[in-house]
C-alpha cells in the first residue's frame, strides 16, 4: 500500500470555481503534512503546510483529520494561474531525519 | 527562492557510462536530498545527507552513490547508467528535518 494516496484527477474547472483535493496517508504516526505545487516541467514548490486546526492562505484552505488520516486542499475562486499539479506530502520522522513521502499528484486545469 | 542549482540541467548518455549530477546550495542548509520523479510515481528518495560526509540511503538507492565533501555540494553518481535510470532528478535542501526546497531538476536520458 502506498504511503500517500491522492485523488487521481485530472480536474478541469472554469475560472472562479471552487475545487477540492483529497489525500489519505497510511502511517498514523506521520507528523507533518504539506501541499506542494508543481508546474509542468518545473520543480515542486511548497504551497502550504497543513496543521491540525486547519489553516488558510488567501484562497487556499488546508484541513487535516488525524483520526481518518485524511488531508484536503480547497481552492476558492480558481484562477488560470492555479493550473498545476498538486502534491500531497507527508513527513515521517526517523532516527536521523524526517523523510517526505509524496503522492503522485492531482492535475488541475483552470479554463477561461 | 532558495539558492539551489543543479547541473547539468539536461543530459543524454549511453548505457554503461558513468554520470555525475551536481547539486549546489548557497543557503548553508544542513540537509540535502536526491529524488527521482517518474510518471506514475511520486517523488522517490534516492539518498540523503545530514551533514558533510554523512549520507544514507533512501528507498531507491540501488545503482546510485552520493558524496558530500562540502556543505554546499551534494553529488549523485550513477556508476554505470541503465535505461531504467532515465528520469528527472531533483535535489532538495532543508535547514531542519521538516520543510524541503527543491532545485530546478536534471532531465537524464539513458539510451
Amino acid at each position: 500500500r502506498k504511503e500517500v494516496e491522492q485523488d487521481p484527477g485530472p480536474f478541469n474547472v472554469p475560472e472562479g470555481a471552487t475545487v477540492a483535493f483529497n489525500c489519505t496517508y497510511s502511517n498514523s504516526a506521520s507528523q507533518s503534512f504539506f501541499w506542494y505545487r508543481q508546474d509542468c516541467r518545473k520543480e515542486p514548490k511548497l504551497l502550504m503546510s497543513v496543521y491540525s486546526s486547519g489553516n488558510e492562505d488567501g484562497r487556499f484552505t488546508a484541513q487535516l483529520n488525524r483520526a481518518s488520516q485524511y488531508i484536503s486542499l480547497l481552492i476558492r475562486d480558481s484562477k488560470l494561474s492555479d493550473s498545476a499539479t498538486y502534491l500531497c506530502v507527508v513527513l515521517d520522522r526517523g532516527s536521523t531525519l524526517g523523510r517526505l513521502y509524496f503522492g503522485r499528484g492531482t492535475q488541475l486545469t483552470v479554463w477561461p | 527562492d532558495a539558492g539551489i542549482t543543479q547541473s547539468p540541467r539536461h543530459k543524454v548518455t549511453e548505457t554503461g557510462t558513468p554520470v555525475t549530477l551536481r547539486c549546489h546550495q548557497t543557503e548553508n542548509h544542513r540537509y540535502m536530498y536526491w529524488y527521482r520523479q517518474d510518471p506514475g510515481h511520486g517523488l522517490r528518495l534516492i539518498h540523503y545527507s545530514y551533514g558533510v560526509k554523512d549520507t544514507d540511503k533512501g528507498e531507491v538507492s540501488d545503482g546510485y552513490s552520493v558524496s558530500r565533501s562540502k556543505t554546499e555540494d551534494f553529488l549523485l553518481t550513477l556508476e554505470s547508467a541503465t535505461s531504467s535510470q532515465t528520469s528527472v532528478y531533483f535535489c532538495a535542501i532543508s535547514s531542519s528535518t521538516d520543510t524541503q526546497y527543491f532545485g530546478p531538476g536534471t532531465r537524464l536520458t539513458v539510451l
